[in-house]
């Protein structure tokens, strides 16, 4: 168990809709990443907040977006979902941009 | 940009025996960080050894070591002892200093018994 815990598991949607990915980081840890798992992209990095601030941006859609919140939680906002937005996607948890990055069991989201 | 290349999609090894897996990078940078991952069918995401780039030595954890060859940009990742619990799918990813992790295709190791 890393800490890290990430909710739901499981996330079964139709194209068009929106979802929110939680994440809740390792005790002390200020900085945030998502990532995304598909068949096609393999894993790639979205986006990183640290401390509240977004502090690096990867292949992140126009139609994702995310926020770190006052406690360090962060959610990933996924909207107009297309079929291949399924994919799992991890956040990570570490103490700062420069520390080791502990992964969590991630959501696995599927669009229909 | 930054790219890890991982040149086998799949291998297979005997229970007890020795295997390696291989991975290549790409970067202009002085500074970095290696690491290889283990990704079980569970799917979590575990760290399994990491290398810093400045420290000539290999690291090693246990059953597992690197071959790190800086000049070759070269990152092998040695599993002795291989155990039926060590078959996942092993990810090659490169960081620098700050930034985010850049990931491999990924390969898949099957511990045969």
């Amino acid at each position: 168990d890393s800490g890290v815990t990430q909710t739901p598991k499981h996330l079964i949607t139709a194209t068009g809709q929106r979802v929110t990915l939680r994440c809740s980081p390792r005790s002390g840890d200020l900085s945030v990443y998502w990532y995304q798992q598909s068949l096609d992209q393999g894993l790639q990095f979205l986006i990183q907040y640290y401390n509240g601030e977004e502090r690096a941006k990867g292949n992140i859609l126009e139609r994702f977006s995310a926020q770190q919140f006052p406690d360090l939680h962060s959610e990933l906002n996924l909207s107009s979902l297309e079929l291949g937005d399924s994919a799992l996607y991890f956040c990570a948890s570490a103490r700062s941009s420069y520390n080791e990055q502990f992964f969590g069991p991630g959501t696995r989201l599927t669009v229909l | 940009a930054q790219t890890v290349t991982q040149s086998q999609p799949e291998m297979s090894v005997q229970e007890a025996e020795t295997v390696t897996l291989s991975c290549t990078y790409d970067t202009s940078e002085n500074n970095y960080y290696l690491f290889w991952y283990k990704q079980p069918p569970s799917r979590q995401m575990i760290l399994v050894i990491r290398q810093e780039a400045y420290k000539q030595q290999n690291a090693t954890e246990n059953r597992f070591s690197v071959n790190f060859q800086k000049a070759a940009k070269s990152f092998s990742l040695k599993i002795s002892d291989s155990q039926l619990g060590d078959t996942a799918m092993y990810f090659c990813a490169f960081r620098e200093y700050g930034n985010k992790l850049v990931f491999g295709a990924g390969t898949i190791l099957r511990v045969k018994s």
